[in-house]
């Protein structure tokens, strides 16, 4: 199974918003309503941000969002922040029942 | 609340066979898959694999022939083997509890480091 595909780096200012690509195809982001999203960062473990395209688990701020357009899914952040500086990973179910991981992207806070 | 606490041996010699436990405290086990997941120093997340309490399985397909991943219901843990390890092998090791295709619960990670 191949990566999923991120753009290597972002950045924004605090308070504007950006926007996180991630593109696959219709064997996983595209055929399946299984795309999550994860903050790391450095030497910490992963933490989802978002499940199932678009819902936010408890706890996690409303200025995270995604989305889903055929075989592209996207993770919005609003209202940048110092702490969203960090290494976010998508991932997507698969027909193989398998997982999928993105390549990273690294969010950098000007 | 539930947490994983992992554990193994961090330093291998190639050819060598990778093995890491994780053990589950609160919380069902029964209802979830466990599943395991690497990052080289340096690089991006790959999924390894996944288990249910039952013994069903789900492997990368990349690693799926060296891969052994394992349950003990008794004692809420699952286990991780890798064999025939090498260099590309070096990675931090994290499991993690799988909730409708996502990772809801992570461990702290295990560093695992493949040299001669």
């Amino acid at each position: 199974q191949s990566a999923l595909t991120q753009p290597a780096s972002v950045s924004g200012s605090p308070g504007q918003s950006i926007t996180i690509s991630c593109t696959g195809t219709s064997s996983d982001v595209g055929g399946y309503n299984y795309v999550s999203w994860y903050q790391q960062h450095p030497g910490k473990a992963p933490k989802v941000m978002i499940y199932d395209v678009s819902n936010r688990p408890s706890g996690v701020s409303n200025r995270f969002s995604g989305s889903k357009s055929g075989n592209t899914a996207s993770l919005t952040i609003s209202g940048l922040q110092a702490e969203d500086e960090a290494d976010y990973y998508c991932t997507s179910y698969t027909s193989s029942s398998t997982l999928v991981f993105g390549g990273g992207t690294k969010l950098t806070v000007l | 609340q539930v947490q994983l606490q992992q554990w193994g041996a961090g330093l291998l010699k190639p050819s060598e066979t990778l093995s890491l436990t994780c053990a589950v405290y609160g919380g069902s086990f029964s209802d979830y898959y466990w599943g395991w997941i690497r990052q080289p120093p340096g690089k991006g997340l790959e999924w390894i694999g996944e288990i249910n309490h039952s013994g069903s399985t789900n492997y990368n397909p990349s690693l799926k022939s060296r891969v052994t991943i394992s349950v003990d219901t008794s004692k809420n843990q699952f286990s991780l083997k890798l064999s025939s390890v090498t260099a590309a092998d070096t990675a931090v090791y994290y499991c993690a509890r799988a909730i409708l295709y996502h990772l809801d619960v992570w461990g702290k990670g295990t560093t695992v480091t493949v040299s001669s």
